[in-house]
C-alpha cells in the first residue's frame, strides 16, 4: 500500500517558467513532510520541508504548500533553471512513526527545457 | 568533501554468494539507515539504528542483516543474494530526532 504517491513519473517544464510537482499521501497520522531532489548517481539531498502546522514554506526558488484536508503537497520551483533537472521525491513522517522513519514516494523526472 | 560515503558504488555478486556493502560518515549522526531502491520505485527503509539500538523493519527479508561496530560505520549484509535483491542500496543518517536524513550515493547492486 503506498502511503505517499507520486502520480506524474515525469515532467517536462521549459526554462524560467514554472515547474509543480505534486504529492498525496493517505494517512493522516502524517506531520511533517520533505522533499529531495536525487541527480544520477548520487544520494537524494534534502531540499525543503513543511510541518502539519503550516500551510507554505519558502526557500529561495523553492515553496513547498500543504493542503491537509486534501492530503495533498506541492513543491512549486519559480523560475525554473537547467540545473533543477533532477527526480524529486516527496517523503512524509511524523512524531507517531517513531525515529523520524520517512515513507517516500516514487519520484517525479523534472526535465527543464532551455 | 563527502558526509556519507558508501563502498563499493557497484557490487556485482553471483547468485547465493554473501555480500557485504559498507557506509561511513562523518557528520558524528546517531541515526544510520539502510534503504532498498529499485528501478521506478520509492526507497524502501530495510532497518535503522538509533545508536547502538537495531530496528528491523517488519517486512525486511532475514537474508538482510547489519552490523553497526561504531558511532561512524554500518554495514549491510546480504547472505544468499537472489535475482531479486538487485537494486540500490542507500545508507542515510540523522540527527536525533532531525527529520532531516543525509543519504550517500548509493551501491548498485548486480546479481548474476
Amino acid at each position: 500500500d503506498q502511503q505517499v504517491k507520486q502520480n506524474s513519473p515525469s515532467l517536462s517544464v521549459q526554462e524560467g517558467r514554472i515547474s509543480i510537482l505534486n504529492c498525496d499521501y493517505t494517512n493522516s497520522m502524517f506531520d511533517y513532510f520533505l522533499w529531495y531532489k536525487k541527480y544520477p548517481a548520487e544520494g537524494p539531498t534534502f531540499l525543503i520541508s513543511i510541518s502539519s502546522i503550516k500551510d507554505k514554506n519558502e526557500d529561495g526558488r523553492f515553496t513547498v504548500f500543504l493542503n491537509k484536508s486534501a492530503k495533498h503537497l506541492s513543491l512549486h520551483i519559480v523560475p525554473s533553471q537547467p540545473g533543477d533537472s533532477a527526480v524529486y521525491f516527496c517523503a512524509a513522517s511524523g512524531s507517531n512513526f517513531g525515529n523520524e522513519k520517512l515513507t517516500f514516494g516514487t519520484g517525479t523526472r523534472l526535465t527543464i527545457i532551455p | 568533501d563527502a558526509m556519507v560515503i558508501q563502498n563499493p558504488r557497484y557490487q556485482v555478486t553471483q547468485f547465493g554468494k554473501p555480500v557485504t556493502l559498507s557506509c561511513s560518515q562523518t557528520l558524528n549522526h546517531n541515526v544510520m539507515y539502510w534503504y532498498q531502491q529499485k528501478s521506478s520505485q520509492a526507497p524502501k527503509l530495510l532497518f535503522h539504528y538509533y545508536d547502538k539500538d537495531f530496528n528491523n523493519e517488519a517486512d525486511t527479508p532475514d537474508n538482510f542483516q547489519s552490523r553497526r561496530p561504531n558511532t561512524s560505520f554500518c554495514f549491510l549484509d546480504i547472505r544468499s543474494p537472489g535475482l531479486g535483491d538487485a537494486a540500490m542500496y542507500l545508507c542515510a543518517t540523522s540527527r536525533d530526532t532531525s527529520y532531516e536524513q543525509y543519504f550517500g550515493p548509493g551501491t548498485r547492486l548486480t546479481v548474476t
